[in-house]
Order: C-alpha cells, then sequence, then structure tokens
C-alpha cells in the first residue's frame, strides 16, 4: 500500500465513548500531523510529530489525545467528545518537517460524527 | 493576525479557463501551496511558488507576486473533473502553514 492512509474511514461516537483513530504512510517521511476540517474554514493544525517527538500542540482540549509510536504511525485517541467535535479529522506526512518547500501529504481522513 | 483570502465559491463552464485568487498576509513568507480536495477525499499538491512569477504545469498554472501577497492559480481546459476546492496555504517565517479555507469550484457542461 502507498501513500498515507487512514482507518476509520468514518466514525459515530456518543459523548461518553473512547475511539482511536490511526494514521499510517509509507513514504519514508519524518513528520507527521493532524488536522481538523470543518466546512466552510481552514484546516486547523492539532499536532505535529517530527522524528517522532511532538514539536507542536496548538492549544488542543485534552479530550484528543496524540500518540507516535515510530515515524509511520500515528494515532489521535479520542474521549469524552463534544458535538462540536464533529469533523473530518486529516493526518499528513511531509519529508522534514519544516523549510519552505516540505511538501505535506494526506489521507483521505476520519469523517467524525460525535452524538 | 495572520490570514489568507480565497473566494468561497465559484462557477465555471466545461472547456473554459478559471482564475482562482489568493491573497495574505502572514508574518513572513517561505513559499505558497496549492492543493485541490474532491469532496470527501484528501486534499492533494498541486504546486508549489517561492520565487514571483508563473509556474506551468499542464493545464494548471500558479503564479506568485510576493510584493502584492498575491497568488492565483489558473485553470485551463476545465473538464467536469475539476470540480473540487482549491486550498491555498503559505509558509509563514517559522515555517508554519497558515491555511485558507479553499474555493469551491463548480464546473458546469
Amino acid at each position: 500500500e502507498t501513500g498515507v492512509t487512514q482507518t476509520p474511514r468514518h466514525l459515530v461516537m456518543g459523548m461518553t465513548n473512547k475511539k482511536s483513530l490511526k494514521c499510517e504512510q509509507h513514504l519514508g517521511h519524518n513528520a507527521m500531523y493532524w488536522y481538523k476540517q470543518s466546512a466552510k474554514k481552514p484546516l486547523e493544525l492539532m499536532f505535529v510529530y517530527n522524528f517522532k517527538e511532538q514539536t507542536e500542540n496548538n492549544s488542543v482540549p485534552s479530550r484528543f489525545s496524540p500518540e507516535c509510536p515510530n515515524s509511520s504511525h500515528l494515532f489521535l485517541h479520542l474521549h469524552t467528545l463534544q458535538p462540536e467535535d464533529s469533523a473530518l479529522y486529516l493526518c499528513a506526512s511531509s519529508p522534514d518537517g519544516g523549510g519552505g518547500a516540505d511538501t505535506q501529504y494526506f489521507g483521505p481522513g476520519t469523517r467524525l460524527t460525535v452524538l | 493576525g495572520q490570514n489568507i483570502d480565497q473566494p468561497t465559491e465559484m462557477t465555471a463552464t466545461e472547456g473554459a479557463i478559471v482564475q482562482i485568487n489568493c491573497t495574505y498576509q502572514t508574518s513572513g513568507f517561505n513559499g505558497l501551496f496549492w492543493y485541490q480536495q474532491h469532496a470527501g477525499e484528501a486534499p492533494t499538491f498541486l504546486s508549489y511558488n517561492v520565487l514571483d512569477g508563473l509556474e506551468e504545469k499542464g493545464r494548471f498554472s500558479s503564479f506568485l507576486s510576493r510584493s502584492k501577497g498575491y497568488s492565483y492559480l489558473l485553470l485551463k481546459e476545465l473538464q467536469m473533473k475539476d470540480s473540487a476546492s482549491y486550498l491555498c496555504a503559505v509558509t509563514d517565517s517559522n515555517y508554519q502553514l497558515i491555511w485558507g479555507a479553499g474555493t469551491k469550484l463548480i464546473i458546469k457542461p
């Protein structure tokens, strides 16, 4: 399999559930990202991992918890979410995690609905 | 604050040409990206500009003017499959990627 994959593609959960989103990249990149995409809004960067180390955490609520066990895998653990957290969650990877031309490659996303 | 502006929605006709504009105000500049995103799919990389001028890739071209804080994406010989959202993003002085909200392009036969 090539590129960036994400599972599940769709997820419906209640506010008291705990679930995890998974991302895997097969590009040999060193940086991985989690984004939230809501309708008609810019992509919101949530977390950045560079060489497995978290380098950015843009004031994301603690109900979102990232995990990066190696440079190919990234997880987003979810617990006690709110309905306003419903969105498309995109994972991306890039070769270097910095530099102007460092192009990010995206997975297809997980469409999350919180009831 | 940092800001990327692009039109929310545009409509064009199959076979025609359309220009999608993007203006930016950021703290520093280290390049500008255009991505295409079909509904329910991943954003895919289209182009990267860091120097002023026009970069051409087949039917798609991207232009940058750093002095004006302005870029456009030009799509020629439009096809129905070009119906998608087009995202503009700028790398600032801290190498953070600042995203616009995207332009939804609707192609009509």
